[in-house]
């Protein structure tokens, strides 16, 4: 059974700290997907990648295959940052995406 | 350009009734899905559809119906509601394959008393 697992459940920072949320899985990949889900509800695509290292603005996107392993990282945080953000993965030949539960992030001024 | 849409955004429904969720996308997307999202819990996928007419099962399917209407529109119906399926409701669309970004609609808040 494939199983996506996030760290940490809860994350609190201060204005400009450098943040890091982790996610593992258990089955080989295809895809993996991170996430953000606003406060309102709504859910958005922030990455996708497969291999290697994404970069958009402040977020970086990492994945190391061997280890089964991704992170997300957030430079210079800011309160807008505050988010559920969410890691989701493609594997074992589904199309069916398997979620984390979430890393729920506070950014304070 | 409107992404995903779906309808209603909140409803309370007394145990028994029935309602339906509707959800169409504007993407020109093959894969639909429909999920639903606990606190605790990630997203769990009640069913997908890979393509018009196709319908599959995914972790928590009991209690709820599908139909894949046309390549825009996927609805997810519930015949007899439970308080079990207060949750909220989320629909999601994708080109088929790995590679893929999926698209969210806004949720759909349902209470059940």
């Amino acid at each position: 059974k494939n199983e996506v697992e996030q760290s940490p459940q809860n994350l609190t920072a201060q204005e400009g700290e450098f943040i890091t949320i982790n996610c593992s899985y258990s089955v080989g990949i295809s895809a993996l997907h991170w996430l953000q889900q606003h406060p309102g509800g709504g859910i958005v695509s922030l990455f996708m990648l497969s291999s290697g290292k994404k970069k958009h603005g402040r977020l970086i996107a990492t994945i190391n295959i061997q280890e089964k392993h991704s992170s997300l990282h957030i430079t210079a945080s800011h309160p807008r940052d505050s988010a559920v953000y969410i890691c989701a993965q493609k594997g074992g030949g589904s199309e069916k995406l398997v979620f984390g539960k979430g890393t729920k992030l506070t950014v304070n001024p | 350009n409107a992404g995903v849409t779906q309808t209603p955004k909140f409803q309370v429904l007394k145990t028994g009734q029935s309602m339906t969720l509707q959800c169409a996308q504007d993407m020109n997307h093959n894969s639909m899905y429909w999920y639903r999202q606990d606190p605790g819990m990630g997203l769990r996928l009640i069913y997908y559809s890979a393509s018009e007419g196709t319908t599959d099962k995914g972790e928590v399917p009991n209690g709820y119906n599908v139909s894949r209407l046309n390549k825009r529109e996927f609805s997810l119906r519930l015949e007899s509601a439970a308080p079990s399926q207060t949750s909220v409701y989320f629909c999601a669309s994708s080109k088929t394959g790995i590679g893929n970004t999926i698209y969210f609609g806004e949720g759909s808040w349902l209470t059940v008393v």
